[in-house]
Order: structure tokens, then sequence, then C-alpha cells
């Protein structure tokens, strides 16, 4: 049961600090996305890969915050510096075509 | 830009209950998904939809592509306590920047035993 994993699945952190979160996208998936959750603003998409090419990032804040696809099995998503509105669940998902498939998600809280 | 609205909000509902839910569009979608999240997890992939007017089934579960293409509805028969969490709908086009989905604000769905 092929699935997306996300590591670390909690994460606290001092404002000021790195945070790199990474993402495992399922075996055969040409698109890559970051996602952001929070109570307020609901799902909100970072970014975008297609083929491990950045297709968009235009959700993501770009002082702080950073997207890559090192390779077909890893994504990641830094922020530098942290800051407390950062905290929310982080989310990559991984499709082919029409459909995404989430991972569990990175809850990210920085104090 | 291209907004979902998801209705209801919330449901408070007893068990073997039938459920609705349903999202509107500003504009066309050729691509209707419902997704539901539980508590601590990601959202999973319930139905996909990919023609107006299309019916689908997953169990107890029923969406429908609208004809005008505008909007979409998940049905749930029988509700059990385990159909408890938050249910997203998610619609795409070829024309919204790309092809991204854009997400509905969710409708939480509280099963009473």
């Amino acid at each position: 049961d092929a699935r997306v994993t996300q590591t670390p699945r909690h994460k606290v952190t001092e404002m000021g600090q790195e945070v790199t979160m990474r993402c495992q996208p399922i075996l055969g998936h040409n698109t890559v996305f970051w996602y952001r959750q929070t109570m307020m603003q609901g799902l909100e998409l970072l970014a975008y890969f297609r083929n491990r090419a950045p297709l968009d990032d235009s959700g993501m804040p770009k002082d702080r915050f950073s997207a890559e696809m090192p390779d077909a099995t890893l994504a990641t998503l830094k922020i530098q510096p942290s800051e407390p509105r950062d905290s929310a669940v982080y989310f990559c998902a991984s499709g082919e075509g029409h459909t995404q498939y989430f991972g569990p998600g990175t809850r990210l809280t920085v104090l | 830009g291209q907004q979902l609205n998801q209705s209801p909000q919330s449901m408070f509902i007893q068990e073997g209950e039938d459920v609705s839910m349903n999202c509107t569009s500003s504009s066309i979608f050729n691509t209707w998904l419902w997704y539901k999240q539980d508590p601590g997890e990601g959202p999973v992939l319930l139905i996909a939809l990919y023609k107006a007017g299309e019916l689908t089934s997953n169990g107890r579960l029923t969406a429908q592509f609208g004809i005008t293409r505008k909007d979409s509805f998940l049905n749930i028969s029988a509700s059990i306590p385990s159909d408890v969490g938050i249910y997203f709908c998610a619609g795409r086009s070829n024309y919204n920047q790309g092809g991204k989905l854009i997400f509905g604000q969710g409708t939480e769905l509280s099963v009473k035993p």
C-alpha cells in the first residue's frame, strides 16, 4: 500500500531557528505539493513541483521559505528563520494526473 | 480568484442517519475530489469525479459531479461513529493557475452513537 511519508511528524522549535521538513512521495508520482493547514486559513497551497521542477511557489513567503526536490524520492520544505506565525500543520501530497494523495503531515510549533 | 463554498460547516447527527454536504464554485471545474481528514492525519481521498453528471459510489458514500460543472455533493448513508471527521471538497480545472486543486473550507461531521 504505497503512501506519502513525512518527517518529522512533530517539531517544536524556537523563533529564529531553521526548520526542515521532508517528504517522500509515492514512487512514480510526478507531481509533489506542499500545503499548510491552520484553523483560520484552512488548507493553503505553498508550492508544487512537476517532474522535480518547481511550477508554482506563489503561496510561499519567499523571504523565509524554500522548497526543493533534490531527487525524485525526496522533497524538502525549509523555513529560515522560523516565526511563531509559521506554527501549523504542513502536508506534502503527491499525485499523477488529476488526484493527490496526502502524507500524515508535520505539526510545527514555533515558540 | 476562484473560490469554493462548502456547506454546511458542521453537522451533528445521530448514528444511522444519512448525511449530505455540497460544494459550489464560482467557475467551472473538470475534476471534483472528496477527501476525509481524521484528527492528526492527512486528508484521505474518498472519491474522484471527472465528468459532468457522473455519480460515483464508494461503499456508503456517493458523490456527484453537477451538470453545470460548478458544484458537487457527497452523501453518506447510514452514518456510523467512524464517519466522524472533516470532509473536504476540492476542484480543479485546466485553467486555474496551472491546474492546482482548490479546497473547500471543510464540513466537520460529528456522529452521536
